[in-house]
């Protein structure tokens, strides 16, 4: 069974760019995460999706980051413009059931590093 | 809202000696409590949870951990440590009336030969 993929692997980018990270979570998995990891800490989550519906965005920067996930399968994750603090590790996770029950599966990450 | 401590940031240990990670959380209501590895420039993966029942609880790669209440704590052990364990060791909680899973911020181990 496929895990879940994310790209790309690395990304620089000079403050106020925009970046965009994509997730391809595990096939029948309808619930998809995404967490910032900033260096020495635990993730964080940004974004919660069932299918193609937010769950919880209560800790998304609404002002510079956006997520989607259409058609409940794909999510791509977008920063613009980018800040010096949004370095981090980008996590996508996707899980069967809601994250308190069930087992959540991680992809490698994606790591931005702001100039 | 739930939160997890990790007092420990970094751990060496040698190779076949035991191991305890320590784990501390909080939140008023029973927790779901996990713990979850990281190997360099690896995703998490996820080593054993405790939603009810019997206190210790078995993970995989030979990992147990107990809970208890009446410490709000969490911690994972492993009676002899190998090489290949050398990690980050997130502890996570998460709640049954919402969505979010907290992280700790993860303690480093570290295996002498």
């Amino acid at each position: 069974e496929a895990g879940v993929a994310q790209s790309p692997r690395y990304k620089i980018i000079e403050k106020r760019q925009s970046v965009a990270f994509w997730c391809n979570p595990i096939s029948g998995h309808a619930t998809l995460y995404w967490y910032q990891q900033i260096l020495g800490q635990g993730p964080k989550l940004l974004i919660q999706f069932q299918n193609n519906g937010v769950v919880d965005d209560s800790q998304l920067p609404k002002d510079r980051f956006s997520a989607e996930r259409l058609k409940g399968v794909d999510s791509t994750l977008k920063i613009q413009p980018a800040k010096l603090e949004d370095s981090a590790v980008y996590l996508c996770a996707s899980s069967s059931r809601g994250g308190f029950t069930g087992e959540l599966f991680f992809g490698e990450g994606s790591r931005l590093t702001v100039l | 809202a739930q939160s997890v401590t990790q007092p420990d940031i970094h751990i060496t240990v040698s190779e076949g000696a035991s191991l305890e990670l320590r784990c501390n959380y909080s939140y008023g209501a029973t927790p779901y409590l996990f713990w979850y590895v990281q190997s360099p420039g690896q995703g998490l993966q996820l080593l054993l949870k405790y939603f009810s029942g019997d206190t210790l609880v078995q993970g995989i790669k030979g990992f147990e951990a107990e809970f208890k209440r009446s410490q709000s704590s969490f911690n994972l052990r492993k009676p002899s440590v190998h090489w290949s364990d050398a990690a980050e060791y997130f502890c996570a909680v998460g709640a049954a009336n919402n969505n979010d899973m907290r992280f700790g911020a993860g303690t480093r181990l570290t295996v002498k030969p």
